[in-house]
Parts: C-alpha cells; structure tokens; sequence
C-alpha cells in the first residue's frame, strides 16, 4: 500500500527565506505527484504538479522536484512572504493494474507552514 | 469562477438525521471523487465516479451513499448521521487518467454531528 510522509509537520521561517518542504513515498509506481495548499478552514488549491515522466516543475517562486527511484519530491519556496503561511500538502497519484493512474489520491498529512514577519 | 462548488458550507446535524452534499464542477471533467478530512488522518477517499453513470468505494465508503445525477454533479448522502462522521468533506473532480491532469478541490462542507 502506498504510504506518503511529510516531515518537518510544521516549520517556522523568518520572511525572506528560501525553504524547502519535503514528501517521501513507499512505492515508485506513480502516474503523478500533486503538491496542494490549504489555507486555515478553506479547501485544497494545487500548486504544481509532476508526472512520472518529469523532473520538476516551476511556478512563480516556487519549483517542485521529483526523484522516483527513490522515492522523493521536494518544494522549494523562494524568498518566502508572511502570506506563504499555511498547510502545504503532497498527493501521490499510484499507476492502476492497467499502467493508467489509479483513481485514488494517496495524501500526506502535510506540513504546516508559518513566515514570521 | 470555474471549478467546483460545494453545498452547503456548514452544517450540524443531530445523530441519526440524514442530508445529502452537493457538488458540481463546470470544467467538463469526467472524474468526481468524495473525500473526508480529519485531524491526523489526512484526506481519505470516500467514493469516486471514474466517469457518468458510474460510482465506486473509496477507502472509507461505510455509512456513506453517493449519486453521479450527471457529467457536472456528484452527491454524498448520509443515511442516518453518527458522530464519527464529524469532519471536513471535500468534492474534487479530475479529467479521467491523463499523466498531465490534476486535482481540482472544492471549498469544502465542515459537518458536525451531535
């Protein structure tokens, strides 16, 4: 069964530094990984995603990495602003039996972010 | 906005009442999934429908029912409510399979059952 792990479960940064989040995954067979955003009591906002076949993906300040063989996807935050504080979460998408992705979401438990001014 | 809407935002129900949670997305996706969110235990499948006319268990499909009333809209019934079902639902669709499609989430239904 496909496990993913986030860790630190929470981090506080001052403004202005770079960070980098991380998400593990027990098995290699993905179709893709998603890295999601929460704000407090609001829904799931995606940020980036990679597929299999990738390597990284960029948006703004923000640059997701992914290393299959062994097991890993990082998020890079630029230049870190107070508004950047919240829960930043990974989603493995797993290759179903047919090698098309699998309908189900693996979802970590997420990394709580704070930017202090 | 296009995306996925949910219904209602919040609500309390009394143990052993019954509701139904609306979703419906406007991005002409095939794919609608129903998740529950609760504190330690991460986002967890419920029910999904892989495209019209079809529904399936997710990981945690007990105490649960679900309706795909079309290519837009995909319901979340609760029978008879307990306690334990306290928590956050959220609705997400996806385009079927393909590598380079995501998620799309909903805001989310915070439901408390006394």
């Amino acid at each position: 069964k496909q496990e993913v792990t986030q860790i630190p479960a929470a981090l506080s940064v001052p403004e202005g530094e770079n960070l980098v989040l991380n998400c593990s995954f027990t098995d290699s067979a993905i179709y893709n990984l998603q890295w999601f955003r929460q704000d407090p009591g609001k829904g799931l906002t995606s940020l980036l995603l990679i597929q299999s076949s990738q390597r990284e993906q960029t948006s703004g300040r923000l640059n997701a990495s992914l290393d299959k063989s062994s097991g890993r996807s990082t998020l890079y935050i630029a230049a870190s602003q107070p508004g950047d504080s919240a829960t930043y979460l990974c989603a493995v998408r797993p290759r179903g039996y047919s090698g098309a992705g699998s309908y189900q979401l693996t979802f970590g438990k997420g990394t709580k972010l704070s930017v202090i001014p | 906005n296009a995306g996925v809407t949910q219904t209602p935002k919040f609500q309390v129900l009394k143990t052993g009442q019954s509701m139904t949670l609306q979703c419906a997305q406007d991005m002409n996706h095939n794919s609608m999934y129903w998740y529950r969110q609760d504190p330690g235990m991460g986002l967890r499948l419920i029910y999904y429908s892989a495209s019209e006319g079809t529904t399936d268990k997710g990981e945690v499909p007990n105490g649960y029912n679900v309706s795909r009333l079309n290519k837009r809209e995909f319901s979340l019934r609760l029978e008879s409510a307990a306690p334990s079902q306290t928590s956050v639902y959220f609705c997400a669709s996806s385009e079927a399979l393909g590598a380079n499609y995501g998620y799309t989430f909903g805001s989310g239904t915070r439901l408390t059952v006394v």
